[in-house]
């Protein structure tokens, strides 16, 4: 089966660093994608990494090891507005056909 | 990026009834989906939207319970038939860039089937 996986949970104070980890089991691979979602909106796209290494997109980075089948996505700087649910989502065949994580809730707390 | 009209952005529904999500992409794309958001959970393919031809869906979805057309390029809607209460969701149509393999997401149809 395909799987991918990601904490429910975590909770960080304004100013800190919080690190997302993903694992992933799929039949293939294409790229891993780091989705964006407050409550009621539609997902937005944060960051993407198909070869392995670190991709930096200001305050965002994510990183991806395609041998241990695992991303992280690195927030640092934390912001209230950080406060969502941050998606892993991996690509195996063709564009736009993702296969999602549950999700993880970043709370940012004062 | 592609601009992604849905509506309606929400709805409540009887039981048994159908309802009809309309997709407008404000350019013509090769490649359209449909995704489903239950409460709580992330977000599941339901089936690829092929212009001119028949809908692909995944395991577990058919067409009988999720009608899809795809008159044009620009263009696609969603029925959700017979529905129940395990039908509330939120239904987001997304496209592709081909290029970078971003996802671009309608602003979804959230459906509450009482």
């Amino acid at each position: 089966g395909q799987n991918i996986d990601q904490p429910t949970e975590m909770t960080a104070t304004e100013g800190a660093i919080v690190q997302i980890n993903c694992t992933y089991q799929t039949s293939g691979f294409n790229g891993l994608f780091w989705y964006q979602q407050h409550a009621g909106e539609a997902p937005t796209f944060l960051s993407y990494n198909v070869l392995d290494g670190l991709e930096e997109k200001g305050r965002f980075s994510s990183f991806l090891s395609r041998s241990k089948g695992y991303s992280h996505l690195l927030l640092k700087e934390l912001q209230m507005k950080d406060s969502a649910s941050y998606l892993c989502a991996v690509t195996t065949d063709s564009w736009g056909k993702f296969q999602f994580g549950a999700g993880t809730q970043v709370v940012v707390t004062p | 990026s592609a601009v992604i009209s849905q509506k309606p952005s929400r709805d409540i529904c009887q039981r048994g009834t159908s309802l009809t999500i309309q997709c407008q992409v404000d350019s013509q794309v090769t490649m359209m989906f449909w995704y489903r958001q239950q409460p709580g959970q992330s977000l599941t393919l339901i089936a690829t939207a092929n212009q001119g031809s028949e809908a692909t869906y995944e395991s577990g979805f058919v067409i009988d319970k999720f009608p899809i057309s795809r008159p044009n390029l620009t263009f696609s809607t969603l029925t959700v038939s017979n529905m129940s209460p395990e039908d509330s969701s939120i239904y987001l149509c997304s496209v592709p860039d081909l290029n970078t393999g971003e996802l671009f997401f309608g602003e979804g149809s959230r459906l509450t089937v009482l």
